[in-house]
């Protein structure tokens, strides 16, 4: 158990309404991740953080923004949601320890766009 | 060529069989490989990373083939509770992001 926690676990919004999902992790890790995952697409990088205040862009990024304040909180906010944003998103760690490269999963959200 | 590419399956299979899947990457550069299960409405949970000399954990055997850039993973006595889809993850350089095939399904039958 990485310690991450993702709120809300579901939710159902409307085009054009603006949306911020949360990731909460306890154990201090530098490096976060948004991912999305879609049947036919698997899981695809949205945006991740390397520190707080740090961030960068991952493949599919348009569309959504995030921020990093606080060590243990990374939000995605996705600015004017569309229907094509539906999808599961899942928030990640890597591992400070171990094998670096190796990424713990929260729960996911399951966001509906109607 | 995709980056990483897996075969979707479904693999059926009856329970106490051996199934094998492969994973194909096209970045001779990859470093670091991983096997991941995600059962139905779940997150993605590490199974075991991928080692150059290949690795055993209990039922499970993982093998990396640099040459034609694959990594398997070999389930033996596969149980009901190995029905799952397996995910591959590799990363695609000298950084901390992985990048994911689609992922094999794979369905144990009584």
């Amino acid at each position: 158990d990485a310690g991450i926690t993702q709120s809300p676990r579901h939710k159902v919004t409307e085009t054009g309404t603006p949306v911020t999902l949360r990731c909460h992790q306890t154990e201090n890790h530098r490096y976060m991740y948004w991912y999305r995952q879609d049947p036919g697409h698997g899981l695809r990088l949205i945006h991740y953080s390397y520190g707080v205040k740090d961030t960068d862009k991952g493949e599919v990024s348009d569309g959504y923004s995030v921020s990093r304040s606080k060590t243990e909180d990374f939000l995605l906010t996705l600015e004017s949601a569309t229907s094509s944003q539906t999808s599961v998103y899942f928030c990640a760690i890597t591992d400070s320890g171990g094998k670096k490269e190796t990424q713990y999963f929260g729960p996911g959200t399951r966001l509906l766009v109607l | 060529r995709k980056e990483v590419e897996q075969d979707p399956g479904p693999f059926n299979v009856p329970e106490g069989a051996t199934v094998a899947f492969n994973c194909t990457y096209s970045n001779s550069a990859s470093q670091s490989f991983f096997w991941y299960r995600q059962d139905c409405r779940k997150e993605p949970k590490l199974l075991m990373s991928v080692y150059s000399s290949g690795n055993e954990d209990g039922r499970f055997t993982a093998q990396l083939n640099r040459a034609s850039q694959y990594i398997s993973l070999l389930i033996r006595d596969s149980k009901l509770s190995d029905s799952a889809t397996y995910l591959c993850g590799l990363n695609a350089g000298n950084n901390r992001k992985l990048i994911w095939g689609l992922g094999t399904s794979l369905a144990v039958n009584p």
